[in-house]
């Protein structure tokens, strides 16, 4: 069955310190793949999207994401957070030529001053 | 940059009353999508659309009524509230294989 899984609910680290959220997907297509990010009170904002082709893609504010067919993952990194990146993030899967979306649980992260 | 209005921001509601949430989009996407927002559970597809007169079910459609009246304008209705369906809703708009574009949520309370 298609899904997307988060494994981490939590994620604390310290101001400049680097981050990898995890994010697994399974899907036998091919994978449209997204990450946004969900400020207090706020809608969902697109950080950045995969399609095809660079398995590297880069984002805003300098968060990037690696694609990787072999182990269906497509982990979030940044070099050094700050403390305004503390929010929501979630992985998103979009079935190609298709309605369906389907979003993982989330990763709430918290970062230290 | 695209636009998802929600309409309300907040709402309190009666135990078996009538709820209407409203979205407007000025995206002229075709496809429009309600979710709701639970801790533990991320975003649950409620009902979704691809283009004016129509609706689909998605993951967690009982309970809940969906209505596309124009290409704009998707509305997600509650026929009798109930405290289970207290939560944040989503709407959001976009094109086949896209990003999706979400409105700010609103917040339901149903007491």
């Amino acid at each position: 069955a298609q899904s997307v899984t988060q494994p981490d609910a939590r994620v604390t680290v310290s101001e400049g310190a680097s981050l990898q959220l995890r994010c697994k997907y399974s899907y036998s297509g091919t994978p449209y793949l997204f990450w946004y990010v969900q400020y207090p009170r706020q809608g969902l904002q697109l950080l950045l999207k995969y399609y095809s082709g660079d398995p590297v893609v880069q984002g805003v504010n300098g968060f990037e994401a690696e694609f990787s067919k072999s182990n269906s993952s497509f982990h979030l990194r940044k070099a050094s957070v700050h403390w305004s990146d503390s929010a929501v993030y979630f992985c998103v899967l979009r079935f190609t030529n298709a309605y369906k979306v389907i979003f993982g649980k989330g990763t709430h992260l918290h970062v230290l001053p | 940059e695209a636009a998802v209005t929600q309409s309300p921001r907040n709402k309190v509601a009666v135990t078996g009353g009538k709820v209407t949430l409203s979205c407007n989009q000025t995206n002229n996407h075709n496809n429009m999508y309600w979710y709701r927002q639970d801790t533990g559970h991320g975003l649950r597809l409620i009902h979704y659309s691809y283009g004016a007169g129509s609706t689909e079910k998605g993951d967690i459609p009982d309970g809940y009524k969906a209505s596309r009246p124009s290409q704009e304008n998707f509305s997600l209705i509650l026929e009798l509230a109930t405290p289970s369906q207290t939560s944040v809703y989503f709407c959001a708009s976009g094109e086949r294989n896209e990003r999706l574009f979400f409105g700010h949520g609103t917040k339901l309370s149903v007491l």
